[in-house]
């Protein structure tokens, strides 16, 4: 089955500047690649997505990245702010929403 | 703004005991999903309910696992004998649709604990 790859497992950026997390996928089959953001004590929250017929996608301070070839996917969160603090998932599936298979997190903390 | 909500938001129980875990997913979505995850670990898939059946399972829901939709609005998971290793946070999921524009909305998390 699919097996999903997430680094770094935590991250401390500086308030303003920018955060990337890698993840890399097995499966050459999977084509949709979600990114979700869980706070404390809550359940994740989709904050973009990207489709294999797209190279690349952003929303404001988010953008993610898709190399098909390579089989990663990067988001990048820049002008980074308190708020952005959170865990971070990537995941992968072959249809849509089902069967997701999450990466294992990377903890961002923004330093004011 | 509709959100998912899940019943209860923490639960003990003993080993071997059955658990039943709730979820009212957003009105008019169609597809629902239970995930876990245990502590300091990745969210894992368990289940896909759409049309009142069964659609994907993985390797973790097996027969202690079962899914219902009773009525019109709740969607439970139930586990008939737990294991201490069933602890965990259970989130349920539900979508408009499966794919497309169909964001996967979570809840908020029903966390077990198996003594």
């Amino acid at each position: 089955g699919e097996n999903v790859e997430q680094h770094p497992s935590t991250l401390s950026v500086q308030e303003g500047d920018s955060a990337v997390i890698k993840c890399t996928y097995s499966d050459s089959a999977s084509n949709y690649f979600p990114w979700y953001k869980q706070e404390l004590g809550k359940g994740p929250q989709l904050i973009i997505d990207i489709r294999s017929n797209v190279g690349e996608k952003k929303d404001q301070r988010i953008a993610v990245t898709l190399n098909k070839t390579a089989k990663h996917f990067s988001l990048h969160i820049t002008e980074t702010q308190p708020e952005d603090s959170a865990v971070y998932f990537c995941a992968a599936s072959i249809r849509g929403n089902e069967k997701l298979t999450f990466g294992t997190g990377t903890r961002l903390t923004i330093i004011p | 703004e509709p959100e998912v909500t899940q019943t209860p938001s923490h639960q003990v129980t003993q080993m071997g005991q059955e658990v039943i875990l709730r979820c009212v997913p957003i009105s008019n979505h169609l597809y629902f999903y239970w995930y876990r995850q245990i502590l300091g670990q990745k969210v894992e898939f368990l289940v896909s309910f759409y049309n009142n059946e069964i659609s994907e399972k993985s390797e973790i829901f097996d027969d202690q696992f079962s899914v219902e939709r009773p009525d019109g609005s709740n969607f439970t998971l139930k586990i008939r004998s737990t294991k201490l290793e069933d602890s965990a946070m259970y989130f349920c999921a539900s979508s408009v649709r499966e794919e497309g524009s169909g964001e996967l909305f979570f809840g908020e998390g029903s966390r077990l604990t198996v003594l």
